[in-house]
């Protein structure tokens, strides 16, 4: 099991170029997110989907579009990046559990840089 | 006034030291509580969780809610320099809500 992973894990881009970002986990999970965490900000939630075929906002969803493409991929689209955007972006996938919540495994992110 | 509030730190304490992590919370819905840890580079991964108020033990790591005061706290004994990481309290109302609301985190440092 691989679990969650992310490609790439390193990212240069320039003011106005688009890139994807690539998820995939094979957990089987129902729900996938992305996250980005800066400095001071802790992590927060961009877009989120609970099953296959939907996507929903989070918190800070401006700059950004999300495919769920099926059950195992969630890509996070950048179609005209900014410096504001220079981050660490992490994915996430949850289980279901008998716990009454849903306990999120994460990837091991994509530094990105937006010069 | 943020959902979730915690003391980025930076905490640093010497191997084999108690510590206490905290975070304060103002939505009263929330039932769950989690606290991830995350090294260096990595991403965030589950340490404990705890339903309601309670504690709950497991190893050096014992996890508690108080309901009433909004407050949840981490406490490692005998810590280790493995046990240093960033560590941030998590938090939701469970049920069909997917959402986790996080702390900024708390960078702890465990010198030998």
């Amino acid at each position: 099991n691989a679990g969650v992973t992310q490609t790439p894990k390193f990212q240069v881009l320039k003011t106005g170029q688009s890139m994807t970002l690539q998820c995939a986990q094979d957990m089987n999970h129902n729900s996938m997110y992305w996250y980005r965490q800066d400095p001071g900000m802790g992590l927060r939630l961009i877009y989120y989907s609970a099953s296959e075929g939907t996507t929903d906002k989070g918190e800070v969803p401006n700059g950004y579009n999300v495919s769920r493409l099926n059950k195992r991929e969630f890509s996070l689209r950048l179609e005209s990046a900014a410096p504001s955007q220079t981050s660490v972006y992490f994915c996430a996938s949850a289980k279901e559990g008998l716990a009454g919540f849903n306990e999120q495994f994460f990837g091991p992110g994509t530094r990105l840089t937006v010069l | 006034q943020k959902e979730v509030e915690q003391d980025p730190g930076p905490l640093s304490v010497p191997e084999g030291a108690i510590v206490s992590l905290n975070c304060t919370y103002s939505n009263s819905a929330f039932q769950y509580f989690m606290w991830y840890r995350q090294y260096s580079r990595k991403g965030p991964e589950l340490l404990m969780y705890t339903y309601s108020s309670g504690n709950k033990e497991d190893g050096r790591f014992t996890a508690q809610v108080d309901k009433s005061s909004k407050y949840i706290s981490l406490f490692i004994r005998d810590s280790q320099p493995s046990d240093s990481a960033t560590y941030l309290c998590a938090m939701c109302s469970g049920g069909s809500n997917y959402k986790l609301t996080f702390g900024k985190g708390t960078l702890l440092t465990v010198n030998p």
